[in-house]
């Protein structure tokens, strides 16, 4: 069954640090995109980061809202992605979602899979 | 960036109706969009993508439709299962959701 299982959310402090794991099983994790996706409590959903393949360079993108606080990262030899979250605000308290991003036409660039979601809350 | 705007916030519905969502895209998106479900406390699930391409295993009742700027999901005889909130998601330039359609009872 091809699955992804987050976890590492939380409670944290206003500018402190969090890391999230996503956890990849049923499908070789290498060959795809990952990408990750947040919804704060009763709003809808915002992609947030991207990380290519490492055939693509492994190279990451991030939504503006982040950029320059969190960092992606993968190890395909563990099948796990990592969101590691810095300088965290109030305004990123949300789930955050893991999603595989497909890679082949004609479905290339859909989130075709999607963790359960782990809940991150940033307060004081 | 592009933004995604839907149309109703809220629809109230009734089982065996037709149902119609609006997106519009701020900028041309060909037709790179996708549409997704969301059920309360669960994960989104994609329904269509490519604007009018349904996913495997997405009963036919759900069709989407548009190109450019303007896109539809319609339902055509709305079951119980599809009380759930829909999101379209344009995929041109990185990604971008529409804020949701909530299609309740």
């Amino acid at each position: 069954e091809v699955q992804l299982v987050e976890s590492g959310g939380g409670l944290v402090q206003p500018g402190r640090s969090l890391r999230l794991s996503c956890s990849a099983s049923g499908f070789t994790f290498g060959d795809y995109a990952m990408s990750w996706v947040r919804q704060a409590p009763g709003k809808g959903l915002q992609w947030i980061s991207f990380t290519r393949v490492k055939a693509y360079g492994g190279t990451t993108e991030y939504a503006a809202s982040v950029k320059g606080r969190f960092i992606v990262s993968r190890d395909d030899s563990k099948n796990i992605a990592y969101l590691l979250m810095n300088s965290l605000k109030t305004e990123d308290t949300a789930v955050y979602y893991c999603v595989r991003v497909w890679a082949l036409p004609p479905r290339s660039d859909i989130f075709d899979v999607w963790g359960q979601g782990t809940m991150v809350t940033v307060s004081s | 960036d592009i933004q995604m705007t839907q149309s109703p916030s809220t629809l109230s519905a009734s089982v065996g109706d037709r149902v119609t969502i609006t997106c519009r895209a701020s900028q041309s998106i060909r037709g790179w969009l996708a549409w997704y479900q969301q059920k309360p406390g669960k994960a989104p699930k994609v329904l269509i993508y490519k604007a009018s391409s349904l996913e495997s295993g997405v009963p036919s009742r759900f069709s989407g439709s548009g190109s450019g700027t303007e896109f539809t999901l319609s339902i055509s005889s709305l079951q119980p299962d599809d009380f759930a909130t829909y999101y379209c998601q344009q995929y041109h330039s990185f990604w971008t959701f529409g804020q949701g359609t909530k299609v309740e009872v």
